[in-house]
């Protein structure tokens, strides 16, 4: 089956980078790796997606081991705000989200 | 519109009813999608509509859900006989040619509650 990997839960201190891993070894070649966050009562909002490259937009970065098997997203500089629920996915597995990450932020 | 709406937002409903829930997609969207997230779960696929093409219903769960979408906009989720099971919130996306990889845009979600 082709699933990710997550961690279950993660704390972040406020300020400070959130690093969140994903495995997604059975990813193929052309196949893009997707970030969404849940925060609650609301539903998944789009983050970042990359192929190969490192990617960064306005809300964090994604990095991409070369292998592509798995991959981290970066929030720089989390606020409490980013406390969500955090979910990796990729295209082939479009439909899967599994249980995700939940990353609080901690004052 | 500006986003993925879904009504309502909640829906209490008595063990055997059917009920229907609603996704309005963002104008131009060809393609939709239901998902079912139970309390402290993940997103559980339901249903996939691309275009006029046919759907994939391989995530329905049993032959009491059901969904169409009228004039490749609008779509319904229908449960019949309700369980207590069914309780979740049901998640609508869409995005906008349906190309496996677009990322998707959610709405808000319908919070279901079976009694």
């Amino acid at each position: 089956d082709a699933k990710t990997t997550q961690p279950t839960s993660m704390d972040c201190a406020e300020g400070r980078a959130a690093n969140l891993p994903c495995n997604h070894s059975t990813i193929s070649g052309n196949e893009y790796v997707y970030w969404y966050r849940q925060i609650h009562s609301q539903g998944p909002q789009y983050i970042i997606h990359g192929l190969k490259n490192n990617e960064t937009n306005e809300m964090a970065s994604l990095i991409i081991t070369e292998d592509r098997k798995s991959s981290t997203l970066i929030l720089p500089h989390a606020t409490l705000r980013d406390t969500a629920v955090y979910y990796c996915t990729f295209t082939g597995n479009q439909f899967y989200f599994g249980t995700g990450t939940s990353l609080t932020v901690i004052p | 519109g500006a986003g993925v709406s879904q009504s309502p937002s909640n829906k209490v409903t008595e063990k055997g009813k059917d009920v229907e829930l609603r996704c309005d997609p963002i104008s131009g969207h060809t393609a939709l999608y239901w998902y079912r997230q139970s309390l402290g779960q993940g997103l559980e696929f339901l249903i996939y509509f691309q275009g006029n093409s046919a759907p994939d219903k391989s995530g329905l769960p049993s032959d009491r859900f059901s969904a169409e979408r009228t004039g490749g906009s609008v779509s319904t989720l229908t449960i019949q006989r309700t369980q207590q099971e069914d309780s979740a919130v049901y998640l609508c996306a869409s995005s906008k040619q349906g190309f496996l990889g677009e990322k998707l845009f959610f709405g808000s979600g319908t919070q279901l509650s079976v009694l």
